[in-house]
């Protein structure tokens, strides 16, 4: 599975989008991009994936750039209860492997 | 749904001592995994099943851990004998059709594990 690339911490105001970045430039074309949060001691939960277009669910909107080498995810209306660790991952549609997870981004909301 | 159902919370034990965590999966789910979370290592994958059958198991520190799904409904990790390093939130993790373009898995609340 491609490896990905996530500032470690961002900040972002109460109320404000949150836009949080994940470079995974030797993406493959059968591997889809994933994020994940986890919020302080509690388990990971799923947030949203896509594999070429843009997706928006009732938590979040995902950005995936035309070559996939990048991709954002958008938080449109961050409040206190987003501040967690944020995981882009991409996986391989065509495996069963595993989700890897790496370290993540810190997003701290302030208010 | 209740979700992901771990138990122990938190367990506290002795160096040497037999550790015995458990999982309930969402019904339905076919897909069991276990994750373990450390400050140094982050969550590292120790095995997973499908349809009650170990699937990969490469994760698994050594043979002190050991872990069974006997049925649908149940699945237990078992370190034996416990050490200090085994210290760390265990995550159990369940999917209703692991593969292909889906990805997404439902976690429970961990076992939070400290071996004095």
């Amino acid at each position: 599975d491609a490896k990905t690339t996530q500032p470690p911490s961002m900040d972002c105001a109460e109320g404000r989008a949150a836009n949080l970045p994940c470079n995974h430039s030797t993406i493959s074309g059968n591997e889809y991009v994933y994020w994940y949060r986890q919020i302080h001691s509690q388990g990971p939960q799923y947030i949203i994936h896509g594999l070429k277009n843009n997706e928006t669910n009732e938590m979040a909107s995902l950005i995936i750039t035309e070559d996939r080498k990048s991709s954002t995810l958008i938080l449109p209306h961050a409040t206190l209860r987003d501040t967690a660790v944020y995981y882009c991952i991409v996986r391989d549609s065509g495996s069963a492997r595993q989700l890897t997870f790496g370290s993540g981004t810190q997003l701290t909301v302030l208010p | 749904d209740a979700g992901v159902i771990q138990s122990p919370r938190h367990e506290v034990t002795e160096m040497g001592q037999e550790v015995t965590l458990r999982c309930k999966p969402i019904s339905g789910h076919n897909s069991l995994f276990w994750y373990r979370q450390t400050m140094m290592r982050g969550l590292e994958l120790l095995i997973y099943f499908n349809n009650n059958v170990p699937i990969d198991d490469s994760g698994m520190p050594e043979d002190r851990f050991s872990a069974k799904m006997p049925n649908a409904s149940f699945s237990t990790l078992k370190i034996q004998p416990s050490e200090p390093r085994d210290s760390a939130v265990y995550f159990c993790a369940s999917s209703i059709r692991w593969g292909g373009a889906n990805g997404e898995l439902f976690f429970g609340e961990g076992s939070r594990l400290t071996v004095l």
